[in-house]
């Protein structure tokens, strides 16, 4: 069963920083790229980050780009966010989620319960 | 960039009434769209992808279609477990569509 556990998220000072994890199981975590989508309270989805399986492609939002930072570890099965210089714009729940690919595309297939980052004085 | 489009942004109807929501983009996307449901408190679930293809383990009643730039996501009976959020998403940039939540009358 494919499983994806968010953690770290909790409650940070503007401008502080934070990094979240991602524990993947119940798949070959060295195959398929990665992504980070966030949710503000009571709003949309955001695509936030996303990472090749072999960390060779990344891509930012233009909303967090320098400073936010995608990364992994095959080895660990795990994937990281570490977030700096953070706003209360960047309060939200953070998701991880699986890239799964048809022959002409790809879309998010699995996704993480979630960890709420507050960015709050 | 692409930007994506839905509506309505809401909806009510009955239980085992025909829903369609659809989206709209800016620019052709051929069939690179995927559709979202997401209910209160819980992570999004993928229900259809390309357009057209339903995931596996997902109902019948949903179902996809449309290419280049407009799309449509129906239901065909909905049920009261239907009850959440839609979202289109574009995977040209990843773009999400604003949403549309669904709610039984």
């Amino acid at each position: 069963e494919v499983q994806l556990v968010e953690s770290g998220g909790g409650l940070v000072q503007p401008g502080g920083s934070l990094r979240l994890s991602c524990a993947a199981s119940g798949f070959t975590f060295s195959s398929y790229s990665m992504n980070w989508v966030r949710q503000a309270p009571g709003k949309g989805l955001e695509w936030v980050s996303y990472i090749s399986s072999s960390s060779s492609t990344i891509y930012y939002a233009d909303s967090v780009k320098g400073r936010f930072t995608i990364s992994r570890d095959n080895a660990k099965n795990s994937l990281y966010l570490q977030m700096n210089s953070l706003r209360a714009e960047d309060t939200a729940v953070y998701y991880c989620a699986r890239e799964g690919c048809s022959s002409t595309s790809c879309y998010f297939d699995y996704w993480g319960q979630g960890t709420l980052v507050t960015v709050s004085s | 960039d692409i930007q994506m489009t839905q509506s309505p942004s809401s909806l009510s109807a009955s239980v085992g009434d025909r829903v369609t929501i659809t989206c709209q983009a800016s620019q052709d996307i051929s069939n690179y769209l995927n559709w979202y449901q997401q209910k209160p408190g819980k992570a999004p679930k993928l229900l259809i992808y390309d357009a057209s293809n339903l995931e596996t383990g997902v109902p019948s009643r949903f179902s996809g279609s449309g290419s280049g730039t407009d799309f449509t996501f129906t239901i065909s009976s909905l049920q009261p477990e239907d009850i959440a959020t839609y979202y289109c998403q574009q995977y040209d940039n990843l773009l999400f569509g604003p949403g549309t939540k669904v709610d039984i009358k």
